[in-house]
């Protein structure tokens, strides 16, 4: 059972305008949200996290918004440049564990000149 | 260090063979995972060590496969016997602890071929 889904296994955007990356949890325990960008041969990079007391976190470029009631969240980046191509993943812990993540399959983002 | 190191960068090895694979977390960091990445999935937990602590296993898919990790800083995953569904991705990550949300920051991973 999947309990971290991001649904679009790719996404193209133009330069400048914005990209939305989404992601669907089934978990309810979990509380603690997480994106990562990873470029290939290199290990996932953190981007941006969002507990599940607030609803947006938003960090220059990268916004995090998060929906409890539809277990969904999204990832805002505007204005995208190419330099943000890349596979972003969605992640999620839960206290009471060793809080390890349960990461989505990923996006590819490919961000057109 | 600067970062997370893992190594080798790629390992080739026959089925039946066993492979140790190595992680050097960020220095002063008390947590350290291991996951992998089969081709097209997302990232699987395999094992969770914190401080001196046992560690969390739960995530190990079978008996062939077993970490440790020596002085609270440097782990080895060993994968005993290995087959052709272990070629993945071998991901390592550390972090200060499960304070707050526990970012975790990762290696390049170690890219393992079985033939």
């Amino acid at each position: 059972d999947q309990q971290v889904k991001q649904n679009s296994p790719s996404l193209s955007v133009q330069e400048g305008r914005i990209s939305i990356l989404n992601c669907d949890y089934t978990n309810s325990m979990f509380d603690y949200f997480l994106w990562y960008k990873k470029y290939p041969a290199e290990g996932p990079t953190f981007l941006i996290s969002i507990s599940s007391i607030k609803d947006k976190n938003e960090d220059g470029r990268f916004t995090v918004f998060l929906n409890k009631s539809a277990k969904h969240l999204s990832l805002h980046i505007v204005p995208s440049q190419p330099g943000d191509s890349a596979v972003y993943f969605c992640a999620a812990s839960r206290e009471g564990s060793a809080r390890q993540l349960t990461f989505g399959s990923g996006t590819q983002l490919t961000v057109l000149p | 260090g600067a970062g997370v190191s893992q190594s080798p960068s790629n390992k080739v090895t026959e089925k039946g063979k066993d492979v140790e694979l190595r992680c050097d977390p960020i220095s002063g960091h008390t947590a350290l995972y291991w996951y992998r990445q089969s081709l097209g999935q997302g990232l699987e937990f395999l094992i969770y060590f914190q401080g001196n602590s046992a560690p969390d296993k739960s995530g190990l898919p079978s008996d062939r496969f077993s970490a440790e990790r020596t002085g609270g800083s440097v782990s080895t995953l060993t994968i005993q016997r290995t087959q052709q569904e272990d070629s993945a991705v071998y991901l390592c990550a550390s972090s200060l602890g499960l304070a707050g949300g526990n970012i975790q920051y990762f290696g390049a991973g170690t890219r393992l071929s079985v033939l």
